[in-house]
C-alpha cells in the first residue's frame, strides 16, 4: 500500500486568488493522479502528472485553471488557479500499486466565497 | 465510453444486519474493479480490489463479488455496525489503451443505526 500525504486539508478561499495542493507519497511512482469531487457528486480526473513531462489533462480541464507540477517521483502540486464558487470541490490526489490498486490521500476541501 | 451506476443512492439499516451495495459498469472489458469507503469530506480508503480475472475478494466482515459478463459487482457486509456508515463507492478500471483510468460511480450512503 502506499501512505499518501495531502495539504492543505481544508481551505476557505476568496474568488479571484489561487491555491496550490500539495501531495506526497511515501513511495516513487510513476503516475500521480488528480480528481476533483464536486458537492454530491462522484469523482472526475482532472489529470494525470508524470516525473518529467507535462501533466496530461482530461476533457474540461485546462493546464492555465489547473497548472500541475511533478518535479520528482514522490511529490506533486495541483494550483487551483482563479478560483470561482464553482471551484469548491474536495481534490485528492491518488497513486496506483503495482498490482494497479488505487490509494487516495486524505483530500483537500476547498470552499471559495 | 465506461459508465459506473450504484444502487441503492442511500440505505438505512439497524446495527447487525447483512446487507449487499450494488454496482453496476456498461463496458464489461475493465481490466478490474475496486471498493472503497469515504466518510464525510474525507479522501477514499480503498476496502477491495477484484481482478477482473477472480470473482470475489474477502476481507473481514466484507466480501465483495464480480460478474463481468452482466456487469455487475456487489459488496457485502456482514453484521454491520455503526462505524460502517460512510458512503461506499465502487469504480471500474478500464482495460484499453488507458488502463489506468478509473470510473467511479456516485455512491451509496450508509446509515447504520444502534
Amino acid at each position: 500500500s502506499a501512505v499518501i500525504s495531502q495539504k492543505p486539508s481544508r481551505d476557505i478561499c476568496q474568488r479571484g486568488t489561487s491555491l496550490t495542493i500539495q501531495c506526497q507519497v511515501d513511495s516513487q511512482v510513476t503516475m500521480m493522479f488528480w480528481y476533483r469531487q464536486q458537492p454530491g457528486q462522484s469523482l472526475t480526473l482532472i489529470a494525470t502528472a508524470n516525473q518529467g513531462s507535462e501533466a496530461t489533462y482530461e476533457s474540461g480541464f485546462v493546464i492555465d485553471k489547473f497548472p500541475i507540477s511533478r518535479p520528482n517521483l514522490t511529490f506533486s502540486t495541483l494550483t487551483v488557479s482563479n478560483m470561482s464558487p464553482e471551484d469548491s470541490s474536495i481534490y485528492l490526489c491518488s497513486v496506483v500499486s503495482l498490482n494497479t490498486e488505487a490509494f487516495f490521500g486524505q483530500g483537500t476541501r476547498l470552499t471559495v466565497v | 465510453k465506461q459508465e459506473v451506476t450504484q444502487i441503492p443512492a442511500a440505505l438505512s439499516v439497524p446495527e447487525g444486519e447483512n446487507l449487499v451495495l450494488n454496482c453496476s459498469f456498461t463496458d464489461s472489458a475493465i481490466y478490474n474493479l475496486q471498493w472503497f469507503r469515504q466518510d464525510p469530506g474525507k479522501g477514499l480508503t480503498s476496502l477491495l480490489l477484484i481482478q477482473s480475472s477472480q470473482r470475489e475478494q474477502t476481507s473481514g466482515r466484507l466480501n465483495a463479488s464480480l460478474d463481468k459478463s452482466s456487469g455487475r459487482s456487489t459488496l457485502y457486509i456482514a453484521a454491520s455496525q455503526p462505524g460502517d456508515s460512510a458512503t461506499y463507492l465502487c469504480a471500474a478500471r478500464d482495460s484499453g489503451g488507458s488502463n489506468y483510468k478509473l470510473t467511479f460511480g456516485k455512491g451509496t450512503l450508509l446509515t447504520v443505526n444502534p
